[in-house]
């Protein structure tokens, strides 16, 4: 089975600055995805940010970029340029990649209230 | 993105009645859905899964005969809580997968439906 760890319940940034959340995860697989999902008030999810297991260049979105360290199993989310949107909790989620729709398991959150 | 629609977003029952929820997908047909429960404050985790066509699949600790799940069609899923307690008020999160999105990662969500059962 896998777990995934999220030992930050909360954190707090100024606007314009950058956060980095932790995130370690478990697994005997090789082939998996990792993401990083955003949960702001109205509880819809939102994808932030999505990595391949097999590929060794981080992704990046725009102000989003991860920290991929396969032999660690750490996946960490840096936030650049913070803006006050982006307060929101936020969850690192792994999913086997079957080649059929798999389902999710997620860490327990970390939330984020960027400030003024 | 594609479209996920949840019906009812809030609902409030009285101990012992039933609840239906409505999962849809808009624009895609759904081979798989997924059931996430989330209570307040907690992370989402898996209550079932459904193939079209078949019987869902139930994670550990998740009573079948309570939770009932019905995917009859590519684009529509349903959840009902039966005989609901105030245990299972809850945020109530439907994922609708296509067929081999386990090889593109792609993972569509609706926007939950809020549970309170008095």
């Amino acid at each position: 089975a896998q777990t995934v760890t999220q030992s930050q319940p909360e954190m707090s940034v100024q606007e314009a600055e950058t956060v980095t959340l932790s995130c370690t995860y478990d697994t005997s697989e090789s082939n998996y995805y990792l993401f990083w999902y955003k949960q702001p008030p109205s509880r819809q999810m939102i994808l932030v940010i999505r990595q391949e297991a097999y590929k060794q260049q981080n992704a990046t979105e725009n102000r989003f970029s991860v920290n991929f360290q396969k032999a660690a199993k750490s996946f960490s989310l840096k936030i650049s340029d913070s803006q006050l949107g982006d307060t929101a909790m936020y969850f690192c989620a792994f999913m086997l990649n079957t080649g059929t729709a798999s389902k999710l398991t997620f860490g327990t959150g970390t939330r984020l209230q960027v400030t003024l | 993105g594609a479209v996920v629609s949840q019906h009812p977003s809030r609902v409030i029952c009285k101990s012992g009645t039933s609840v239906k929820i409505e999962c849809r997908s808009l624009d895609f047909q759904a081979t798989t859905m997924f059931w996430y429960r989330q209570f307040p404050k907690q992370s989402l985790m898996l209550m079932a899964t459904s193939n079209e066509g078949s019987k869902a699949t139930y994670e550990q600790g998740v009573e079948k005969d309570k939770f009932l799940i019905n995917h009859a069609s590519l684009t529509l899923s349903t959840l009902t809580v039966t005989s609901a307690h105030p245990e299972d008020s809850s945020f109530y999160i439907c994922s609708p997968s296509l067929r081999f999105s386990g090889r593109s990662g792609e993972q569509f969500f609706g926007p939950g439906t809020r549970l309170t059962v008095l």
